[in-house]
């Protein structure tokens, strides 16, 4: 059974850099594309970007001049960063396995932006 | 980008009913890649329908997809009450992949 575990701090000031990580257990990073997705308080579902293994990615133009996602295959693990944060970053951050539809997902970790 | 709109927002109904709901894309859906999720509070989204009409690992066949093109629609045969949910559409045909807004299926 696929597993997938986010982790990072809940808190980030404006401006500074937003750091999360995704471990995945029960699959290996190397057979698929893995996603991050967020959603704000009492919103819909925005869809930030995917990465495989050997580092392809692709981002959401809306957010790209502000994102990079790494995979640490050593590790089984994927990461999010988002720059220059503002309170509309304020979200539940997801990360889910596929680059399509994605069929296991973290339980999501919720990152509020605040001084 | 394509944009996802989805109707009604809200769909009250009762145990044993049936719930029709709807997705309608901006443009086509490249390959019918037309994906539905279920979202209860405090939970994170389930897949339930991929493809169109292909359902997720475990999920009860009282839950179809169909559709193409620009029109899709998931359909709930008989709801039972774990049923009571938010759903979304997403298309992955293209990039940006995008999400519907939702529809909330309430008790009446």
């Amino acid at each position: 059974q696929v597993q997938l575990q986010e982790s990072g701090p809940g808190l980030v000031k404006p401006s500074e850099t937003l750091s999360l990580t995704c471990s995945v257990s029960g699959a290996s990073i190397s057979s698929n594309y893995w996603t991050w997705i967020r959603q704000p308080p009492g919103k819909g579902l925005e869809w930030i970007g995917y990465i495989n293994y050997r580092g392809i990615t692709n981002y959401n133009p809306s957010l790209k001049s502000r994102v990079t996602m790494s995979v640490d295959t050593s590790k089984n693990q994927f990461s999010l960063q988002v720059t220059s944060v503002t309170a509309a970053d304020t979200a539940t951050y997801y990360c889910a396995r596929g680059g399509n539809s994605h069929d296991s997902w973290g339980q999501g970790t919720l990152v509020t932006v605040s001084s | 980008d394509i944009v996802l709109t989805q109707s009604p927002g809200t769909l009250s109904l009762s145990p044993g009913e049936r719930a029709t709901l709807s997705c309608r894309a901006s443009q086509s859906v490249s390959k019918n890649y037309l994906a539905w999720y279920q979202q209860k509070p405090g939970q994170a989204p389930r897949l339930l329908i991929y493809d169109v009409s292909s359902r997720a690992t475990g999920i009860p066949d009282r839950f179809s997809g169909s559709g193409s093109g620009t029109d899709f629609t998931l359909t709930i045969s008989r709801l039972e009450p774990e049923d009571f949910a938010v759903y979304y559409c997403q298309q992955f045909g293209s990039s940006p992949r995008t999400f519907g807004p939702g529809t909330k299926v309430d008790i009446k």
